[in-house]
């Protein structure tokens, strides 16, 4: 089976702790390609992040961080010092090789001040 | 400025009108694709396209159709609407040309959605 599941469906975290949102995938193509995008109250999508699967380096971004572990086809999404602004649902999103995407049900963060 | 547009952003309309919702991108992005957010299951993908007159399903296509005719242009067309075809609609397009290790290859762009009421 091919899925993207995030098991977390809200978390409320208070401004300046640290969240980190989680994201196993299942596959079974060797290249695939993972992604994290927010969509905030407003209702647009916004890319964050693409990480290949070949390249398992984690990336930092400000206050955005990522772990990606094939290991445990995980892409986890950590963000620092959480503020108000980061209130949104969060997708986390596999492309295959086909071009196919899936996406995973999504985590709504609600940050408070 | 590079975006993707839909047309309409709202609709409502009765079962079995045909209805046709737009797309277009000017990005001369290669990949474009229907997505639908229904609560709780998140994004769907409906169809997508690699390039003109090359499209494919996606993992909910029953009831819709597409084409492209031209790379600009994606139009989802519903042909005999339901109620179960109720939800808020998303285009999108990403290059997939190039260079695979750029930061732009496969990002999709996406558009500012189409929430559809079908009564």
């Amino acid at each position: 089976a091919q899925k993207v599941t995030q098991a977390q469906t809200e978390i409320s975290v208070v401004e300046k702790e640290d969240v980190t949102l989680d994201c196993v995938y299942e596959t079974r193509d060797t290249t695939y390609y993972l992604f994290w995008y927010k969509q905030p109250p407003s209702g647009e999508l916004v890319f964050l992040i693409r990480r290949n699967s070949f390249d398992e380096q984690n990336e930092i971004s400000g206050r955005y961080s990522w772990n990606f572990q094939k290991s445990t086809s995980s892409f986890n999404f950590t963000i620092t010092a959480s503020q108000v602004v980061d209130s949104a649902v969060y997708f986390c999103a596999l492309r295959r090789g086909t071009y196919k995407y899936i996406f995973g049900t999504g985590t709504r963060l609600k940050v408070l001040a | 400025e590079a975006q993707v547009t839909q047309n309409p952003r709202y609709l409502i309309t009765v079962t079995g009108k045909k209805l046709t919702v737009t797309c277009s991108q000017n990005m001369n992005h290669e990949y474009m694709s229907w997505y639908r957010q229904d609560p709780g299951l998140g994004l769907r993908q409906i169809y997508y396209s690699m390039n003109v007159e090359v499209t494919d399903k996606g993992d909910v296509p029953e009831g819709y159709k597409v084409s492209r005719k031209e790379k600009r242009n994606f139009p989802l067309i519903l042909e005999s609407p339901s109620p179960n075809q109720t939800s808020l609609y998303f285009c999108a397009s990403s290059k997939t040309s190039g260079d695979y290790l750029q930061s732009s290859y496969n990002e999709q762009f996406f558009g500012p959605g189409t929430r559809l009421t079908v009564l």
